[in-house]
Formats: structure tokens, C-alpha cells, sequence
């Protein structure tokens, strides 16, 4: 089955660095999404990409979907405490179909 | 985005029982899902929940051991049944509009924390 690899699994970061992480696939998606976790909440969405080779910014982050639509970007710049969260990508092959989740990456950030 | 909630928020139940988890949705959505996430663990698919019709399992997932319901358009339970330690999960509902948009979304409830002692 399709499998998403994320990385880095954790990072340790100080209060205003930036921040990358990135998925890679086994396989073509037609959709990729960003999600935010925050401890005993679900999931929340931050950006949602629909074209290869689209970058979408909101507000901090920036999302960029691969051109071989086999990976993805989130990059967050000028990191503050409350960017303290487990962040996933998910991969959609089609709308209203499952979403593949990569395994998250844990960021902390000492202020 | 819709507004979804989920019922009970946590629950700590005995082994051998079930446990019936609500997900209601504040419009009509056309897409239910239900997600297993395990502690320290991504999101995994259980099932999709089909309105009038027996829900789409994923494989590694049984309707004797999960079934769900979807009467209408705005709500879903999904039950988990003669639990064991291994059922301690949370359980999360996600929704996705398909309606008359060129792009769609997923999003999802604050889900269910179940211990199973």
C-alpha cells in the first residue's frame, strides 16, 4: 500500500528559527495536506495543496506540493512557543477518498 | 469548515465491553470517516461511513469488530466492540464535503481517548 515517509521525527528548535520538514511517497498523490496536532485535540488543518509544483503560504507557513507529486514541504519561519505540536502530512489520491498520514514530526520550541 | 464534535471526549472502560463513539456534524457532509490514531502514532483508517448502507472497511478492520452506523448526512457512530487493552486508542471522525467545490477538504473532530484497563 501507499506509504509517507516524514522527517525529521522530532526537532528541537530556540523561539524564532525557522523550520522545515518534508514527506516523500512511494507513490503519486493528487492532494497533499498539512495538519497540526496539539496534545488531546485532533487534527487541525493548515494548508491544503492541489497542483504540482504549488507553494501556498499561510500566514508563517509555507507549503510547497513536489513537482513529481510524490512529496511535500512545510516550511515555518520565525518560530514562536505556540508552534508546539505534532505535524502531519497526508497524501489524497482522490477527492472524498482516504488520506494516507505520514508518522508526524514532534516540534518543540524553547523560548 | 464544518464543525464536528464527538461523544464521549475519553472513556475508560472494562475489557470484554463495547463502547459506542458519536460524531455529529453542525451541516451535511457527504464523506464520514473514521480514523484509529494509537498512542505515539500517525492516523490510521478504519473505516468509511456510507449514509443507508454498510460502511467501506480498510483492510485490518471488521464491521464485528467496528461496526458503524450513518443514518443521515450529519451524524455517525462507530462502535467498538468486546474491548481489549489493544483498543486503547483515540478514535477520530473526519468529514469532507464534496458539494459543488473544485477542491475539498478533510477535517476532523477533537476525538475520542479511550482506555481499555
Amino acid at each position: 500500500g501507499q506509504q509517507l515517509n516524514q522527517s525529521p521525527q522530532s526537532m528541537f528548535i530556540q523561539e524564532g528559527e525557522d523550520v522545515s520538514m518534508n514527506c516523500t511517497s512511494s507513490s503519486i498523490f493528487n492532494t497533499w495536506l498539512w495538519y497540526k496536532q496539539d496534545p488531546g485535540e485532533g487534527p487541525v488543518l493548515l494548508i491544503a495543496l492541489y497542483k504540482a509544483g504549488e507553494l501556498t503560504s499561510n500566514g508563517r507557513l509555507t507549503a510547497q506540493f513536489g513537482i513529481t507529486r510524490k512529496d511535500s514541504f512545510l516550511n515555518i519561519s520565525a518560530s514562536i512557543p505556540s508552534d508546539v505540536g505534532i505535524y502531519f502530512c497526508a497524501g489524497q489520491g482522490t477527492s472524498g477518498s482516504r488520506l494516507t498520514f505520514g508518522e508526524g514530526t514532534q516540534l518543540t520550541v524553547n523560548p | 469548515s464544518a464543525v464536528i464534535s464527538q461523544k464521549p471526549s475519553r472513556d475508560i472502560c472494562q475489557r470484554g465491553t463495547s463502547l459506542t463513539i458519536q460524531c455529529q456534524v453542525d451541516s451535511q457532509v457527504t464523506m464520514m470517516f473514521w480514523y484509529r490514531q494509537q498512542p505515539g502514532q500517525s492516523l490510521t483508517l478504519i473505516a468509511t461511513a456510507n449514509q443507508g448502507s454498510e460502511a467501506t472497511y480498510e483492510s485490518g478492520f471488521v464491521i464485528d469488530k467496528f461496526p458503524i452506523s450513518r443514518p443521515n448526512l450529519t451524524f455517525s457512530t462507530l462502535t467498538v466492540s468486546n474491548m481489549s487493552p489493544e483498543d486503547s486508542s483515540i478514535y477520530l471522525c473526519s468529514v469532507e464535503d464534496l458539494g459543488s467545490l473544485l477542491y475539498n477538504e478533510q477535517f476532523f473532530g477533537p476525538g475520542t481517548r479511550l482506555t481499555v484497563l
